[in-house]
């Protein structure tokens, strides 16, 4: 149980492209899914955190206009990376909560979506 | 969040215990302990988590320090596929989890055959 899928699992394009990654929680609700990037040979860093129905939240110097976040249900939220240039070539990775649990909880994560800006 | 500290890497045979160690002298009461690891090109996966007493799951085993400055996350008999990052992460309780995790560099597993 418990499972997040990220799709794509990798994308390959040219600077300038819009490119949308998709997290879905397939077998729960989750009011809140979080986004991470990860740079080669660095940890996870989280870039938002996304709320079903309602605006996200980003982390100090993360650009929200660049990076968009919808969480239009409780199983999908989308992070679109506006205008891709090749430094924002990384691995992106994003995790949800099940609404159903409280307190101390795991996260649940995807398998990440490999981007690379040509 | 408070602050871990993890060694960068250890090693360890194929069929051995591994002890991975995390200190975390500035924990507050309410801090619970967890741990997650990453394999190679995936994203993390939980592996445990404690606030007092010791635990174990199917996983791995977290002994916890009795001033809880310090735990240790055991794996019992380790497999070429436990090689990963390993991450010891401090979560408050408040919030029901509401906020995301603050990963360090964790402790780089590497298992030889």
């Amino acid at each position: 149980g418990a499972v997040v899928s990220q799709h794509p699992s990798w994308v390959i394009c040219k600077s300038g492209t819009s490119v949308k990654i998709e997290c879905r929680s397939l077998d729960f609700q989750a009011t809140t899914m979080f986004w991470y990037r990860q740079f080669p040979k660095q940890s996870l860093m989280l870039m938002a955190t996304s709320n079903e129905g309602s605006k996200a939240t980003y982390e100090q110097g993360v650009e929200k206009d660049k990076f968009l976040i919808n969480h239009a249900s409780l199983t999908l939220s989308t992070l679109t990376v506006t205008s891709a240039h090749p430094e924002d070539s990384s691995f992106y990775i994003c995790s949800a909560k099940n609404r159903l649990i409280y307190s101390n909880q795991p996260q649940h994560f995807g398998d990440g979506t490999r981007l690379s800006i040509l | 969040d408070a602050k871990t500290t993890q060694p960068n890497s250890m090693e360890s045979n194929e069929e051995e215990p591994v002890h991975l160690p995390c200190n975390h002298s500035t924990i507050s009461g309410t801090d619970y302990i967890h741990w997650y690891r990453q394999l190679p090109s995936q994203g993390p996966e939980y592996v445990i988590h404690g606030l007092t007493s010791n635990v174990n799951n199917r996983m791995a085993s977290l002994a916890i320090a009795e001033d809880r400055k310090s735990s240790t996350l055991i794996l019992h008999r380790a497999t070429l596929r436990d090689a990963a990052v390993y991450y010891c992460i401090l979560r408050e309780n408040s919030g029901g989890g509401a906020d995301g995790l603050t990963f360090g560099k964790g402790t780089h597993l590497i298992i030889q055959p």
